[in-house]
């Protein structure tokens, strides 16, 4: 079965620096696609960034930016230069192409002034 | 993207009581999709909705307790019923959209209902 593992439930980062967010996944299959989506206090999920595995190159979306090892069956995130609009909870998740996703447990980001 | 809400926004309720959540979308989808998050934890799918068929419920979860419904493309409905403290949880609905490359498809969410039952 696929799982996905984010071992880092609390992060801080001062304002207008960098900071990495783990994630790391298992599968059996060779073409899925991985997601990073952003729950801020008021809740409403958001996609961040979206990674297909058949693809080499990283994804990167303004400021937020994933180091995609398909071998290592690993998916960080990258923020680079937080901001405080970036304090959420950061869920990473997989699917192998169906309408299934599997949600990591969340690593809760605090972005200090 | 895509535009999605849902009705309440948060209530409380009586145990033994049940509530319905309402999604809205802002354009046709095929699949509806309805989670579970309890406090401090994760996303669980609860089911699938799709229009003009039963829902499919995932392990753990049963038609009875979960009512869905799913009248057009647009709209779908999710039923707590006979409520206990433990049904406490924010619900979410979410949509998945297919972009013009192949399995391009992503979900996106409702804002979520935040419940508490006393």
């Amino acid at each position: 079965a696929q799982t996905v593992t984010q071992s880092q439930p609390e992060m801080s980062v001062q304002e207008a620096e960098t900071v990495t967010l783990s994630c790391t996944y298992d599968t059996s299959e060779s073409d899925y696609y991985l997601f990073w989506y952003k729950q801020p206090p008021s809740r409403q999920m958001i996609l961040v960034i979206r990674q297909e595995a058949y693809k080499q190159q990283n994804a990167t979306e303004n400021r937020f930016s994933v180091n995609f090892q398909k071998a290592a069956k690993s998916f960080s995130l990258k923020i680079s230069d937080s901001q405080l609009g970036d304090a959420a909870m950061y869920f990473c998740a997989y699917t192998s192409g169906t309408y299934k996703y599997i949600f990591g447990t969340g690593t809760r980001l605090k972005v200090l002034a | 993207s895509a535009v999605i809400s849902q009705k309440p926004s948060r209530d409380i309720c009586q145990r033994g009581t049940s509530l319905t959540i309402q999604c809205q979308v802002d354009s046709q989808v095929t699949m509806m999709f309805w989670y579970r998050q309890q406090p401090g934890q994760s996303l669980t799918l609860i089911a699938t909705a799709n229009q003009g068929s039963e829902a499919t419920y995932e392990s753990g979860f049963v038609i009875d307790k979960f009512p869905i419904s799913r009248p057009n493309l647009t709209f779908s409905t999710l039923t707590v019923s006979n409520m206990s403290p433990e049904d406490s949880s924010i619900y979410l609905c979410s949509v998945e959209r297919q972009g013009v490359a192949f399995l391009e498809e992503t979900q996106y969410f409702g804002p979520g209902t935040r419940l508490l039952v006393l």
